[in-house]
């Protein structure tokens, strides 16, 4: 069936450095990737997304990469800041214009160390 | 700015009861979805509604059921609980069918015991 996965559960990182979240998919019909950041104890925040006829989208401190080839994503997140601990998950979006079902991925937990 | 807001944050039952979650969209959005994230889970899509009407369902149980109403809230009625259904549901709103983000509120916690 269509799922959404990460490789590394948990990811550590000393607060300057950038980080580096991986995740595999295996829907290719899927038209829009997302990455979602979860606090604890909130909801899912919306970061980036990316079309699937994209490779590259940047933001701000954030750059998503899509390798359709090899069907991987993956958020780089610059100078990775106490604040952006937390739980990242990516998700799938399969409803075109009739919706916006997203199919998300096990969660990476990311640890800013001081 | 407004956000998602769902009612209530916490919610304790007893196995067999029923519950009911509320959900309120931000101003002006008029697509609800809702999710399930169990205990070091993801989350999972349940059912969606757009302007009022349910526009895709999910892994959501029989016993499960929801609905948008005319002012755009919704609300995901439970019944039969079970202590499987322990877990913490999200509200999230879009301003559109088809728009990419999706703002989730702060979820209803609900333990069954």
């Amino acid at each position: 069936g269509e799922s959404v996965g990460l490789h590394l559960p948990t990811l550590s990182v000393q607060e300057g450095d950038n980080s580096i979240i991986n995740c595999a998919y295996s829907n290719s019909a899927s038209d829009y990737f997302i990455w979602y950041k979860q606090e604890s104890g909130k909801g899912p925040q919306f970061i980036i997304d990316i079309r699937s006829n994209m490779d590259k989208r940047q933001g701000q401190r954030v750059t998503v990469l899509l390798n359709k080839t090899v069907k991987h994503l993956s958020l780089q997140i610059a100078a990775t800041q106490p604040g952006d601990s937390a739980v990242y998950f990516c998700a799938e979006r399969n409803g075109g214009a009739a919706g916006n079902k997203l199919t998300f991925g096990g969660g990476t937990r990311v640890l800013v160390k001081p | 700015a407004a956000g998602v807001i769902q009612s209530p944050r916490h919610l304790i039952k007893e196995k067999r009861e029923t519950a009911t979650l509320k959900c309120y969209p931000i101003p002006r959005h008029d697509t609800v979805y809702w999710y399930q994230q169990g205990p070091g889970q993801d989350p999972q899509f349940l059912i969606s509604f757009y302007e009022k009407m349910q526009s895709d369902k999910g892994s959501i149980p029989d016993r499960f059921s929801a609905q948008q109403f005319s002012d755009y809230h919704s609300e995901l009625n439970m019944s039969s609980l079970e202590l499987g259904d322990s877990a913490l549901y999200f509200c999230a709103s879009s301003p559109r069918q088809g728009a990419t983000e999706a703002f989730f509120g702060q979820g209803t916690r609900l333990t069954v015991v």
